[in-house]
């Protein structure tokens, strides 16, 4: 069975600082997609990063980056020099090797202080 | 470009009734799949739907029903509702094909209340 654990339910940062979330699946395919979504008090989930399972790269886009170790299964989220703006409901999924079947993990909160 | 629109934005129904989510897709789209995000919780996988076939489904019962239609939006449908059904029902487009593969573009959601 595919499943998402993200086990931070909450984080509270002060402005600038830097935070990891972190994100952990299990899953039989040998193939597949790692996701990270953004949802904003808006309620509306941003994609933020793709990541196909044979891709083990690290991925840095402006303040954030995200680090994929496969021999942890684990897809982790660093935001680099938080602001007011990135407070939001963040969420790891899985996917099929088709980019289908979506399992996403319960989210993670994060609260950046001004 | 036209994002993903869902309508109604918030709906009360009671216990037994029936309800229809719609769903429009991003232009030139040709995938719709629907959520359920209870409160405090990440989303779920109901279904999917592609070029009006359905080609994925997650754990919810039959009384969960969808439709994708010629120009790509989409209906979801909950009969005899459970108080359980209560939730924010999104809705996302994606393009099956391409470099974009599995990249959901989402609504902001229809928040049903079953009393």
């Amino acid at each position: 069975a595919q499943k998402v654990t993200q086990a931070q339910t909450e984080i509270s940062v002060v402005e600038k600082e830097d935070v990891t979330l972190d994100c952990v699946y299990e899953t039989r395919d040998t193939t597949y997609y790692l996701f990270w979504y953004k949802q904003p008090p808006s309620g509306e989930l941003v994609f933020l990063i793709r990541r196909n399972s044979f891709d083990e790269q690290n991925e840095i886009s402006g303040r954030y980056s995200w680090n994929f170790q496969k021999s942890t299964s684990s897809f982790n989220f660093t935001i680099t020099a938080s602001q007011v703006v990135d407070s939001a409901v963040y969420f790891c999924a899985l996917s099929d090797p088709y980019g289908q079947n979506f399992v996403f993990g319960p989210g993670t909160r994060l609260s950046v202080l001004p | 470009e036209t994002g993903v629109t869902q309508s109604p934005t918030h709906l009360i129904k009671t216990r037994g009734q029936q309800v229809t989510l719609r769903c429009s897709s991003q232009s030139g789209h040709n995938t719709v799949s629907w959520y359920q995000q209870a409160l405090g919780q990440g989303p779920q996988f109901i279904f999917q739907y592609y070029r009006e076939e359905e080609n994925g489904r997650g754990n919810f019962p039959p009384r969960f029903s969808g439709l994708q239609f010629p120009n790509y939006s989409s209906e979801l449908n909950v009969n005899a509702l459970e108080l359980d059904d209560s939730a924010l029902y999104l809705c996302a487009s994606s393009d099956s094909t391409g470099l974009r593969i599995g990249e959901l573009f989402f609504g902001e959601g229809s928040r049903l209340t079953v009393l």
